[in-house]
């Protein structure tokens, strides 16, 4: 069945830096979404992405698709303390069933 | 504030018993579905209805069971409760369920959960 991996697992920065983090698929994707929970939070969504070498952008996040529809990543320019959370990919529900990845979970020091 | 309540927030029962979690999607959200989140791991999905009718069932064992009312809403109910199904139990509402719309939005909406304990 469809799996999503996300990598890495853990995100430490100082508030300022750059994070990323990457989803790979183990079949294509019709689309992927991407979803953020703070701590103690539930899971917000953040973008969907449809079409092949998408780049949306938010502010200082930008999400991409990959060629292949396989695998997506979100990227945070200058990271702040609001940043900080789980940030979870999400396979398309394709007869009912979506299929989360384990998320990273950034946390950012001041 | 998403719109989409579930109730209660917290529950703590004993293994072996039975509980019923609720769910309200937003309004004119016909489908819901039901995640389960063990602390550490993404959500797991468990079942979505839409328009009253169950669309799609995960690998979790028959002690699950759903339901969709008319107006939406939306029970899980977990017969003989293990300690392994100690979780956060979140509910999402969306527009569609996502099948066949592979180009529109199906965002899901989450509620905040019901947090079961089980001892």
């Amino acid at each position: 069945g469809q799996q999503v991996m996300q990598i890495p697992q853990y995100q430490h920065v100082q508030e300022g830096e750059d994070f990323t983090t990457y989803c790979n698929s183990s079949t294509t994707l019709s689309n992927i979404q991407w979803y953020k929970q703070r701590p103690g939070g539930h899971p917000v969504f953040l973008i969907q992405l449809v079409k092949s070498g998408e780049v949306k952008k938010q502010k200082r996040l930008t999400f991409q698709f990959g060629e292949a529809k396989k695998n997506s990543s979100l990227h945070i320019t200058a990271t702040q303390t609001t940043d900080v959370g789980t940030y979870f990919c999400a396979g398309p529900a394709n007869a009912g069933k979506s299929t989360f990845g384990d998320g990273t979970t950034l946390t950012v020091k001041p | 504030d998403t719109g989409v309540t579930q109730s209660p927030t917290h529950l703590i029962k004993t293994r072996g018993q039975q509980v019923t979690l609720r769910c309200s999607p937003i309004s004119g959200h016909k489908s819901v579905s039901w995640y389960q989140q063990v602390l550490g791991q993404g959500p797991q999905f468990i079942f979505q209805y839409y328009e009253k009718e169950e669309r799609g069932r995960g690998n979790f064992p028959d002690r699950f069971s759903a339901r969709q009312f008319p107006n939406y809403s939306s029970e899980l109910n977990v017969n003989a409760l293990l300690l392994g199904d100690s979780a956060l139990y979140l509910c999402a509402s969306s527009l569609w369920p996502g099948t066949g719309y592979l180009s529109m939005n199906t965002e899901a909406f989450f509620g905040q959960g019901t947090r079961l304990t089980v001892v």
